[in-house]
């Protein structure tokens, strides 16, 4: 149980172009969603808090315009990097709660690695 | 001083020989502590979820949590080849909490 799925695993792209990555909890409704960023041999570093049928919560230093979040199921969010340049390039990774109870730990999906050219 | 301290490593050890992760917090207020497994390219996969202080054990892994020192450890017995992968320690205080994640330990486990 406590299936996370991201897609798409790896995009390439021309700098300009904007990219939407998904989220989908399989087998659990997740009122809670979450986005991460990772660089090589780094921890992860997390971008925002996505809740369902309401606006997301942005870390310090997080661009709302450039990250844009869209939680609009409970076991769908998105993530779409607007006008992506080489910089954002990343592994980006998204996770999710159960809304079963409040104490569920947190699943991941397998990341997404943005490449900007 | 970081919320969450974790060793870098890398750590190499010989198949079969038990293997100690470790973190040290500062936070008295994280109650939720996790150890994730992740393999190169991939997402943290949970391995061990406890709550407050104690022992849990999960086949080969075993966590401990020790609150009055701010410190926690996974045991893995028996280590195989396919255990080398990044193990992230990860906390957080009450249910609405985000996590707070250790930089992550990396594994060698040779033949």
């Amino acid at each position: 149980g406590a299936v996370v799925s991201q897609h798409p695993s790896r995009v390439i792209c021309k700098s300009g172009t904007s990219v939407k990555i998904e989220c989908r909890s399989l087998d659990f409704q997740a009122t809670t969603m979450f986005w991460y960023r990772q660089f090589p041999k780094q921890s992860l570093m997390l971008m925002a808090t996505s809740n369902e049928g309401s606006k997301a919560t942005y870390e310090q230093g997080v661009e709302k315009d450039k990250f844009l979040i869209n939680h609009a199921s409970l076991t769908l969010s998105t993530l779409t990097v607007t006008s992506a340049h080489p910089e954002d390039s990343s592994f980006y990774i998204c996770s999710a709660r159960d809304r079963g109870t409040g104490n569920q730990p947190q699943h991941f999906g397998d990341g997404t690695r943005l490449s900007i050219l | 001083q970081k919320e969450v301290e974790q060793d870098p490593g890398p750590l190499s050890v010989p198949e079969g020989a038990i293997v100690s992760l470790n973190c040290t917090y500062s936070n008295s207020a994280f109650q939720y502590f996790m150890w994730y497994r992740q393999y190169s390219r991939k997402g943290p996969e949970l391995l061990m979820y406890t709550y407050s202080s104690g022992n849990k054990e999960d086949g080969r892994f075993t966590a401990q949590v020790d609150k009055s020192s701010k410190y926690i450890s996974l045991f893995i017995r028996d280590s195989q080849p396919s255990d080398s992968a990044t193990y992230l320690c990860a906390m957080r205080g009450g249910t609405a909490s985000k996590l707070t994640f250790g930089t992550g330990t990396r594994l060698q486990v040779t033949l």
